[in-house]
């Protein structure tokens, strides 16, 4: 079964500067995805940003990117310029590219994000 | 505005009773999943469908369960066999995209009194 590791229970960050999350996973799968999902404190699961496991290129998406490192089964998410919104709980997420279960996300524990002004 | 709209928002539940959280999308998705968040536990899947009239245990469906009629509608039932229902569900769907992930509903906040 796969597994997803968040090893941060909490973060901080001072505003306008660079934080980085933590992500391991666990699978025998070669094809999947990974996703970065944040958490504000209304509790609507947004989106932040995605991977695509047979792709070595990292994601960007504006202020966020990721440090995919496949060998390894790590997945980290870098925000740079920090700002007070982005404050909120993080969640790393891995889904298999095929199979009966394909679209099953399998979830970390989270990771605590403070921005302090 | 095509979405997921889960019902109540807070939802208070006796000893013994059995109570029903609704989900309903409009996105034209074919799968719906059912996840349950607990402080300090991340978000561990209960029931999930793929297709209408077919559904799947998750991990920890025990207490629960689900029903897939519609392709619009997969409500979770929390049945008085769940002995600790107390947390916040939240459900979710997917098209056939699959480097996309879930699109949320805002989640119901069941209490046990």
């Amino acid at each position: 079964a796969q597994t997803v590791t968040q090893s941060q229970p909490e973060m901080s960050v001072q505003e306008a500067e660079t934080v980085t999350l933590s992500c391991t996973y666990d699978t025998s799968e070669s094809d999947y995805y990974l996703f970065w999902y944040k958490q504000p404190p209304s509790r609507q699961m947004i989106l932040v940003i995605r991977q695509e496991a047979y792709k070595q290129q990292n994601a960007t998406e504006n202020r966020f990117s990721v440090n995919f490192q496949k060998a390894a089964k790590s997945f980290s998410l870098k925000i740079s310029d920090s700002q007070l919104g982005d404050a909120a709980m993080y969640f790393c997420a891995y889904r298999r590219a095929g199979g009966t279960s394909y679209g099953k996300l399998t979830f970390g524990q989270g990771t605590i994000l403070t921005v302090h002004p | 505005d095509g979405g997921i709209t889960q019902s109540p928002k807070y939802l208070f539940r006796k000893e013994g009773q059995n109570v029903t959280l609704s989900c309903e999308q409009n996105l034209n998705h074919d799968a719906m999943y059912w996840y349950r968040q607990d402080p300090g536990q991340g978000l561990r899947l209960i029931y999930y469908s793929q297709i209408v009239n077919d559904f799947q245990k998750g991990d920890i469906a025990e207490g629960y369960s689900v029903s897939r009629e519609k392709k619009e509608s997969f409500p979770l039932t929390v049945t008085s066999a769940q002995k600790n229902p107390t947390a916040f569900y939240l459900c979710a769907s997917a098209g056939t995209a699959k480097t996309y992930g879930y699109t949320f509903g805002s989640g119901t906040r069941l209490t046990v009194v």
